[in-house]
């Protein structure tokens, strides 16, 4: 049972222009959400994070938006770069019952820039 | 350049070997973690180590065996392990485990299992 889902597999947009990925999730108990960049033969890295208690995370270039009630995030970013082109994945935390923390991913989405 | 390094980057054995992954960081982490991801699919949590203590193992098979010898260091342990225990593993750390604070992730070992 998918907890955190991408349901785009991959987008493509035209440099400059607009990108935003989507995911959605369907566990309540979720109250951090990260998303992560992964180019191939690489680690996942770090790109923003949003806490349930707000709504909207800026960071340069990159914006988290989290709608609680629909329990839906997006990732935009703006403008965008060739470099961007990668596999994006969403996260979302959850205490596991004890005293940790632990992340589900999404199966991630893989933008593509065009020149 | 991560600052989570892994070793070995490939690593191909047989079913009868035993071999180790190392990771390690100089962030003054306190949390650190085992994820496996087979291509096309999302990493899986296997291990959380938290203050060099085992604090959560995801039903892992006996086959991994974790280990935390300080706070820098983490090692998986591969013993017997099957064809489809072939996938990418990855650790990351993050400052406690305790709280909710992003992870950060090496550029894991490719295993493959002969």
């Amino acid at each position: 049972d998918q907890q955190v889902k991408q349901n785009s597999p991959s987008l493509s947009v035209q440099e400059g222009r607009i990108s935003i990925l989507n995911c959605d999730y369907t566990n309540s108990m979720f109250d951090y959400f990260l998303w992560y960049k992964k180019y191939p033969a690489e680690g996942p890295t770090f790109l923003i994070s949003i806490s349930s208690i707000k709504d909207k995370n800026e960071d340069g270039r990159f914006t988290v938006f989290l709608n609680k009630s629909a329990k839906h995030l997006s990732l935009h970013i703006v403008p965008s770069q060739p470099g961007d082109s990668a596999v994006y994945f969403c996260a979302a935390s959850a205490n596991s019952g004890g005293s940790n923390y632990k992340l589900t991913f999404g199966k991630g989405t893989l933008l593509t820039v065009n020149p | 350049d991560t600052e989570v390094t892994q070793t070995p980057k490939h690593l191909v054995m047989g079913m009868t070997n035993k071999k180790s992954l190392k990771c390690e960081q100089h962030m003054g982490h306190r949390a650190m973690y085992w994820y496996k991801q087979k291509a096309k699919k999302p990493p899986e949590l296997m291990f959380v180590y938290s203050y060099e203590k085992l604090s959560i193992n995801e039903s892992v098979p006996s086959r991994f065996s974790p280990e935390c010898p300080n706070s820098s260091l983490l090692n998986l342990h591969l013993h017997a392990l099957q064809p489809e225990d072939s996938a990418l593993y990855l650790c990351a750390s993050s400052q406690d485990s305790r709280f909710n604070q992003p992870q950060h992730f090496g550029d894991g070992t490719r295993l493959s299992i002969l």
